[in-house]
């Protein structure tokens, strides 16, 4: 089981375009997770996602940022008309059903120029 | 409000000293507790949570819920443990979000 897996590791975007962040869930895992890190704070929650659905979606602001995670592929967490203030690393976890263990990848990080 | 706090940045020990690294909590149900431990160029793992009462590598922490504290402790520090830790909560329910306090960098010297 390769782990869970993000890509890209690093994008570097100018702003007003978009940024499209990739997380594959680990084999058997139908929870995804997306957090966010800005320099010098500690991982906030963005949202939870089951497969089609949006479970919690409480960390997200409320524009330009969405989420989703299709029956098929990846997880996508999508940023429309990035500004500076997104350049963060996010994080994605995903988790089996009915267990609480969240396994993470290895993080996106976003630069906006 | 659900807020995890670690009050130190930088830890920094010589090798086969004892560890502690403080996090306090505020949370209003029963949380559960982890840390998390990320190594240089690794990704995020969990190394304990307090419901297991495990030891992991030497680690041990003690839920404290009248101080609202999850330290994290070990006797003797070894250099390979030299990482950033996060201490995080999880209010559990239909959602299993975690939160994170902003980490400390436990630094062992040889």
């Amino acid at each position: 089981n390769a782990g869970v897996m993000q890509n890209p590791r690093h994008l570097v975007r100018r702003r007003g375009q978009e940024a499209r962040l990739r997380c594959s869930p680990m084999k058997g895992h139908s929870h995804v997770y997306w957090y966010r890190q800005l320099p010098e704070e500690g991982l906030k929650f963005m949202v939870y996602l089951q497969k089609e659905n949006i479970i919690d979606e409480s960390g997200m602001p409320k524009e330009r940022f969405s989420a989703e995670f299709p029956k098929e592929g990846p997880s996508i967490l999508r940023i429309q008309q990035v500004v500076r203030g997104d350049s963060a690393a996010y994080f994605c976890a995903s988790s089996p059903p009915s267990i609480d263990e969240q396994y993470f990848g290895p993080g996106t990080r976003l630069t906006v120029t | 409000a659900q807020r995890v706090t670690q009050p130190e940045k930088l830890l920094s020990v010589f090798k086969g000293a004892p560890v502690e690294l403080k996090c306090n909590y505020s949370y209003s149900g029963s949380p559960e507790l982890f840390w998390y431990v990320q190594y240089s160029r690794q990704r995020l793992q969990l190394l304990l949570r307090h419901i297991s009462r495990e030891s992991i590598k030497g680690f041990t922490a003690d839920l404290n819920k009248g101080e609202t504290s999850f330290h994290l402790k070990k006797p003797f520090a070894q250099e390979e443990d030299s990482a950033m830790y996060y201490c995080a909560l999880s209010g559990g329910g239909a959602t299993n979000k975690l939160i994170f306090g902003t980490g400390t960098l436990l630094a062992v010297q040889p």
